[in-house]
């Protein structure tokens, strides 16, 4: 969608190997959020942002850190990828209560 | 904290059959509620939501949705399907106050069959 994007599309890399995947976003939206999508367990929070180098922890957080040093970007890092992290992410904005979010194209990543 | 229980994981029904998504969550406060739609390897795109007021809500390609607070039921409906309705469909909560952190279902696979 317009307004966010998200890169890399896709990703291979091998267990143990940091990797960074980034969230831009053009809306100056307060909110962001890591989402990883998994079958059968819909989508599951990571991570996610309130503003400027204010973030907070999901359900799902273990193995995974973020950043947020500006209004557009946010950033997460897997420390030392595994196979349990071989999934869809997909990052989402939002300006508001109620508004819903927008989501990003998504992420495919495979850790071999 | 909230959780959402999608009661069909996958629904086939023929072109132009009525179609009805079942959704049900759980919440000790009041949350706003959602539906998105998810074409094969796109992202997530907002169909409705229910914030407040008529329990009826409209949203895009025709589909509707009921909230049913004594039921905790957020059902999705649509009158009459078409092949390109064939996709993903997750409902989903969020918290009035509070961070806007979304929870959502498992996800309702619908394929239309001509």
């Amino acid at each position: 969608d317009a307004g966010i994007t998200q890169s890399p599309r896709h990703k291979v890399t091998e267990t143990g190997t940091p990797v960074t995947l980034r969230c831009h976003q053009t809306e100056n939206h307060r909110y962001m959020y890591w989402y990883r999508q998994d079958p059968g367990h819909g989508l599951r929070l990571i991570h996610y942002s309130y503003g400027v180098k204010d973030t907070d922890k999901g359900e799902v957080s273990d193995g995974y850190s973020v950043s947020r040093s500006k209004t557009e970007d946010f950033l997460l890092t897997l420390e030392s990828a595994t196979s349990s992290q071989t999934s869809v992410y997909f990052c989402a904005i939002t300006q508001d209560r109620g508004h819903g979010y927008t989501f990003g194209s998504g992420t495919r990543l495979t850790v071999v | 904290a909230q959780s959402v229980t999608q009661l069909d994981s996958q629904v086939p029904v023929f072109e132009e059959a009525p179609v009805e998504l079942r959704c049900n969550y759980s919440s000790s406060v009041s949350v706003y509620l959602f539906w998105y739609v998810q074409y094969p390897n796109q992202g997530l795109q907002l169909l409705l939501k229910y914030l407040s007021g008529s329990t009826l809500v409209k949203g895009i390609n025709g589909f509707e949705a009921e909230f049913n607070k004594s039921q905790t039921s957020f059902h999705l409906r649509k009158p009459s399907v078409h092949i390109s309705d064939t996709a993903e469909y997750f409902c989903a909560v969020s918290e009035i106050q509070g961070a806007q952190k979304l929870v959502f279902g498992q996800g309702t696979r619908l394929t239309i069959n001509p």
